[in-house]
């Protein structure tokens, strides 16, 4: 069964940093690119970057370029999401999801992060 | 950057109704690079359709899709109570490679 487990959730305090994990079982993880979705509350779906842990090739979308860091360890089929130094409104909630062909088959079950003084 | 246009905002209906959501892309998208999914409160988003019309796994039969170039649908043919939710069109492919539309809240009468 494929799976992807997200790592919990996070209370931080503005300019800490932060790396969330996105863990996948069940399924070649180095042979499909992971993405991240960023979904601040209330409001709609926002792709952040995708990452294809094969090689790590890394793509950004141009709204999230410089602000976080996508990287993944192969040697144990984990995705990151990293930010160096965290703002108020980096809060929400942040999904995994697997890429295939023309869409995402499977998402994990969200990362809520919220940043607070 | 291709941006996505879902209408109407909020589709208020009764169970057993047809619903018609509607993606238009403001550049051609490929039909095999078009998808749907469904986010209810508290959970992660589904894959409903891929492909503008093929159905995901386990997906029942009243969500089709259709649709090509810039405009795209989603039909649910008899609107189920667990069918109100939250749904996304989705482009894949096109640089930044995927976006999303803002979404269209399906929503009891």
């Amino acid at each position: 069964e494929v799976q992807l487990v997200q790592s919990g959730a996070e209370v931080k305090k503005p300019g800490e940093s932060l790396k969330i994990s996105c863990k996948g079982s069940g399924y070649s993880f180095t042979s499909y690119w992971i993405g991240w979705v960023r979904q601040m509350p209330g409001k709609g779906l926002e792709w952040m970057g995708i990452i294809y842990p094969g090689d790590s090739d890394t793509r950004y979308s141009p709204s999230f370029q410089g602000q976080v860091t996508i990287s993944a360890d192969k040697s144990i089929s984990t995705a990151y999401l990293q930010w160096s130094s965290l703002k108020a409104s980096d809060t929400a909630m942040y999904y995994c999801a697997r890429l295939v062909v023309g869409a995402t088959d499977y998402w994990g079950q969200g990362t809520l992060v919220t940043v607070s003084s | 950057e291709i941006v996505l246009t879902q209408s109407p905002g909020t589709l208020s209906l009764s169970p057993g109704e047809r619903a018609t959501l509607s993606c238009r892309a403001s550049q051609s998208v490929s039909s095999s690079y078009l998808a749907w999914y469904q986010q209810k409160p508290g959970q992660a988003p589904r894959l409903l359709i891929y492909g503008a019309s093929s159905r995901a796994t386990g997906i029942p039969d009243r969500f089709s899709g259709s649709g090509s170039g810039t405009d795209f649908t989603l039909t649910i043919s008899r609107l189920e109570p667990e069918d109100f939710a939250v749904y996304y069109c989705q482009q894949y492919g096109s640089s930044p490679w995927i976006t999303f539309g803002q979404g269209t809240r399906l929503e009891i009468k």
